[in-house]
C-alpha cells in the first residue's frame, strides 16, 4: 500500500525556522516526484513546488520561489519543506503529494498544520 | 502561467439531482502529440486531503463511483455528478499538469452542498 506520512502539527513564532517532512512507503521513492501544496485557512489549494527524489532537482512556483526550500533524502524515502524565517502568513495546512512527471497527484499525505503566532 | 478558473463558486443541488461544475484554463492543456488533456479533478471534504476523482480530463480513478464523470477538451472542462448523494458534499478542484517547466495549478474550487 502506498503511503505518504507527514510530520505532526507545529506551532512556531515569527522569525523561527521550520522543516516538515513527508515519508513515502510502499513504492519506489525515486520513481515519483513529490510536490508540496499549501492550503491557507478556508482557502483553496496552491502548488508550491516539486522535487525529483532521484536527483533532488526542484521546481518552484514563482509565488513561493525564495520563500521555502524543498529537499529530499532518498536514503530514508523522505521529502522536506523548510522555512528559514516564518511569518504569520505561513499559517496553513501543507500537503505532500506524489506524481510522475507531467502527471496528476494520485496519492496525498494527511497534511501538516503549521501555525505561526507570536 | 496557466490560470485556472471555475464556475460557479458554489452550488446547492437536491439529493438525486445533477451537479455540474465548469473549469476553464487560460491556454489549452491538450498535448497534441498524445491527444491527452492534462486536466484532473479532485474532491476535498473538510479535514481531509484532496482525493483524485478524474484524470486525463475524463478517466475515472479506480473506486470512484460512476456518477462522477469528466468531459471537455482544450480549455473548457466539466465535472458532472449525475445524481448527487449526501456524501458528495465537498469542495471540488480542477488542476492542470500541462505546464513546462513542470508546474501545477489548481482552480479556485467549487463548493457543493445539498439544497
Amino acid at each position: 500500500e502506498v503511503q505518504l506520512v507527514q510530520s505532526g502539527a507545529e506551532v512556531k513564532k515569527p522569525g523561527e525556522s521550520l522543516r516538515i517532512s513527508c515519508k513515502g512507503s510502499g513504492y519506489s521513492f525515486t520513481s515519483y516526484w513529490i510536490s508540496w501544496v499549501r492550503q491557507m485557512p478556508g482557502k483553496g489549494l496552491e502548488w508550491m513546488g516539486r522535487i525529483d527524489p532521484s536527483d533532488s532537482y526542484t521546481n518552484y512556483s514563482p509565488s513561493f520561489q525564495g520563500h521555502v526550500t524543498i529537499s529530499a533524502d532518498k536514503s530514508i524515502s523522505t521529502a522536506y519543506l523548510q522555512w528559514s524565517s516564518l511569518k504569520a502568513s505561513d499559517t496553513a495546512m501543507y500537503y505532500c503529494a506524489r506524481h510522475r512527471s507531467g502527471s496528476y497527484c494520485r496519492d496525498w499525505g494527511q497534511g501538516t498544520l503549521v501555525t505561526v503566532s507570536s | 502561467d496557466i490560470v485556472m478558473t471555475q464556475s460557479p463558486d458554489s452550488l446547492a443541488v437536491s439529493l438525486g439531482e445533477r451537479a455540474t461544475i465548469n473549469c476553464k484554463s487560460s491556454q489549452s492543456v491538450l498535448y497534441s502529440s498524445n491527444n491527452k488533456n492534462y486536466l484532473a479533478w479532485y474532491q476535498q471534504k473538510p479535514g481531509q486531503p484532496p482525493k483524485l476523482l478524474i484524470y486525463w480530463a475524463s478517466t475515472r480513478e479506480s473506486g470512484v463511483p460512476d456518477r462522477f464523470s469528466g468531459s471537455g477538451s482544450g480549455t473548457d472542462f466539466t465535472l458532472t455528478i449525475s445524481s448527487l448523494q449526501a456524501e458528495d458534499v465537498a469542495v471540488y478542484y480542477c488542476q492542470q499538469y500541462y505546464s513546462t517547466p513542470p508546474w501545477i495549478t489548481f482552480g479556485p474550487g467549487t463548493k457543493v452542498d445539498i439544497k
